[in-house]
């Protein structure tokens, strides 16, 4: 069955970097996009961006770009996600989902926790 | 950047009513809109794509309408293991915003 597992919860400094790590089983990797969303403490989901871990082209919400960096690892089928600079305001459950052609993000991750705090 | 509306923010209803979520577009989305259910403390789940198709799996107590600007997600009988938050998306074209969201309780 599809699975996406995340790594686990973190704690960084401010001004430091984090990476998430996005493990998947169960399909191609290359044949579907993968998505970043991120949600802070009581509030909405917020888009972040998606790559192609076909050809590894990413869309990155415009807030984000300079600051964050999206890889795939096509041998062990794994997408990254790094949020660098981090700021108080980053804390955040961070998920990765997978997308259907469709339409749509139709498995998810477990989310990661990532706390800013100094 | 097209941006994402819904109303209400929060609706509180009987078991068994019918409940309709709004979701509004700032420019014609065509019919490129997602919804997700997000229950408390749990992962976000795709219910419905293309603003209508229902994703494998989702009680046909929902159904999703709508095109161009305006989408409503509809709950035919509301279930109380239907509490929950719901967010549309847009999936037309990067970014892939999302709605504010709205919380659904039982009375």
């Amino acid at each position: 069955q599809v699975q996406l597992v995340q790594s686990g919860a973190d704690v960084k400094n401010p001004g430091a970097s984090v990476k998430v790590s996005c493990k998947t089983s169960g399909y191609p990797f290359t044949f579907s996009g993968i998505t970043w969303v991120r949600q802070a403490p009581g509030q909405g989901l917020e888009w972040m961006g998606w790559i192609s871990p076909y050809n590894g082209h990413t869309n990155l919400e415009q807030k984000f770009q300079g600051r964050v960096t999206m890889t795939t690892d096509t041998v062990t089928d794994t997408a990254y996600l790094e949020l660098r600079s981090l700021r108080s305001d980053d804390t955040a459950v961070y998920y990765c989902a997978r997308d259907f052609d469709s339409g749509g993000s139709g498995y998810w991750g477990q989310g990661t926790l990532v706390t800013v705090s100094s | 950047d097209i941006q994402m509306t819904q109303s209400p923010s929060s609706l509180s209803a009987s078991v068994g009513d019918r409940v309709t979520i709004t979701c509004r577009a700032s420019r014609d989305i065509g019919n490129y809109l997602a919804w997700y259910q997000q229950k408390p403390g749990k992962v976000p789940k795709l219910l419905i794509y293309s603003a209508s198709t229902l994703q494998s799996g989702v009680p046909s107590r929902f159904s999703g309408s709508g095109s161009g600007t305006e989408f409503t997600l509809t709950i035919s009988s509301l279930q109380p293991e239907d509490v929950a938050t719901f967010y549309c998306q847009k999936h037309n074209s990067a970014p892939f915003t999302f709605g504010p969201g709205t919380k659904v309780d039982v009375k």
